[in-house]
């Protein structure tokens, strides 16, 4: 079955420092990938997105991911992190005919300053 | 765009007795709702979904039932609640295939 696997649980970087997190789908169909973000306390709140064309996504807060077909690979990158990007991102994928929505099990990024 | 509303906010419960979560909808119909449970270390968790009123799918075998009485609620219930039903529990809503998920701000249950 689809999935999608974070192998970060925690990433600690400095403010400024550029961040990468890892997620990796397994599939043998069409794709769709996306990214979203847990503030503490809070729902999730949607990132960015691939569904098809263009294979670098961007989000408006600088954000970018990149649809890897080769390496079955959406990274999330964002070239200078702030201390308020502290937060659990989550990759997830939409199960391939159907309206299942599968969730990663979610990497930390802590900025310090 | 969409509003999720979830109550209460934090919840305590004992061993062995019910459990009612709400989750309305607004801004949107005939929304495709979700309910997902989410553990520390372990990510989201689907637990049901349903794409219409009456319509329930159940991810998993589990202490827990779904109902959705109306067009934009979506209820999780529970007859006995288990020391392991504790989490935070997140109900999510989405127009169609391959939109965004709306999430509510979540319960956080704790069963003592």
């Amino acid at each position: 079955a689809q999935s999608v696997t974070q192998l970060d649980s925690q990433v600690p970087v400095f403010e400024e420092a550029p961040v990468e997190l890892r997620c990796n789908y397994s599939s043998s169909v069409s794709v769709y990938l996306f990214w979203y973000v847990q503030y503490p306390n809070q729902g999730l709140q949607l990132l960015l997105k691939y569904l098809s064309g263009s294979t670098l996504v961007e989000s408006i807060n600088g954000f970018e991911a990149e649809f890897n077909k080769s390496q079955t690979s959406f990274h999330l990158r964002k070239p200078s992190v702030h201390i308020s990007d502290t937060a659990e991102y989550f990759c997830a994928t939409l199960r391939s005919g159907t309206y299942k929505y599968i969730f990663g099990t979610g990497t930390r990024l802590k900025v310090l300053a | 765009s969409q509003t999720i509303h979830q109550w209460p906010a934090t919840l305590v419960q004992p061993v062995g007795s019910p459990l009612s979560l709400e989750c309305t909808v607004e801004g949107t119909s005939n929304p495709n709702l979700y309910w997902y449970r989410q553990a520390a270390g372990r990510g989201l968790q689907l637990l049901f979904y349903s794409v219409g009123i009456g319509q329930i799918s159940s991810e998993v075998p589990q202490n827990l039932s779904a109902s959705r009485p109306q067009d934009r609620q979506f209820i999780l219930s529970s007859k006995k609640l288990l020391l392991s039903d504790s989490g935070f529990y997140l109900c999510a809503s989405s127009r169609g295939k391959e939109e965004k998920l709306f999430f509510g701000s979540g319960t956080q249950l704790s069963v003592l």
